[in-house]
């Protein structure tokens, strides 16, 4: 079964300070991870895609096949970066999403 | 940037009754989700259809679930007669479904049972 842990409910950080959330999936071929974030009563928003190998809003993740992790970092926590972020796996092209538990990020002022 | 747009916001219903909660997907998507998320836990997948059909449903997705795309616009959730438990945001979702291709997901549906 594809499973996507992300150990961390609460991550809280002063603005300014790194923040790093944790990720990881069980091993199962070829992973297509995703990162989406909720801002506080909006939509699942994509944040970032491993294939892609960007950043977005000054977050990047790193696939670690090694390690089966993608944990997202982001050097300099911002206030508008509060809200909960999601780490999915695709199955495979048009098939289900599974998300893990998520990581609520609170930046403090 | 087109998005996919869910109606009702909210809608209250009292147990045992029938809901339908109504999507519309990206139009040159192929792939429709429902997913729902019970306050304060996960994200949880309900339902994946394609070409007209359910290409796969969780153990969540009973009986008392059903999906329809009646139009080729619209892509609804039926829920026969609800139960307190189904009380949850639902989330509708669609895919081009090409490798690597995201889902998008609307606004969502806030479904309360009484």
């Amino acid at each position: 079964a594809q499973r996507v842990t992300q150990p961390e409910k609460l991550l809280s950080v002063f603005k300014g300070a790194p923040v790093e959330l944790k990720c990881n999936y069980s091993y199962s071929g070829s992973p297509e991870l995703f990162w989406y974030v909720q801002y506080s009563r909006q939509r699942l928003q994509l944040l970032l895609r491993h294939i892609s190998r960007e950043s977005i809003k000054g977050f990047t993740a790193d696939l670690n096949k090694g390690e089966t992790s993608f944990h997202l970092k982001k050097p300099f926590a911002q206030e508008e970066d509060s809200a909960m972020y999601y780490c999915a796996r695709l199955k495979a092209a048009g098939n289900k999403l599974t998300f893990g538990g998520g990581t609520r990020v609170l930046v403090k002022p | 940037e087109p998005e996919v747009t869910q109606t009702p916001s909210h809608q209250v219903t009292q147990m045992g009754q029938e809901v339908i909660l109504r999507c519309v997907p990206i139009s040159n998507h192929l792939y429709f989700y429902w997913y729902r998320q019970i306050l304060g836990q996960k994200v949880e997948f309900l339902v994946s259809f394609y070409n007209n059909e359910i290409s796969e449903k969780s153990e969540i997705f009973d009986d008392q679930f059903s999906v329809e795309r009646p139009d080729g616009s619209n892509f609804t959730l039926k829920i026969r007669s609800t139960k307190l438990e189904d009380s949850a945001m639902y989330f509708c979702a669609s895919s081009a479904g090409q490798i690597n291709s995201p889902l998008h997901f609307g606004n969502g549906t806030r479904l309360t049972v009484t």
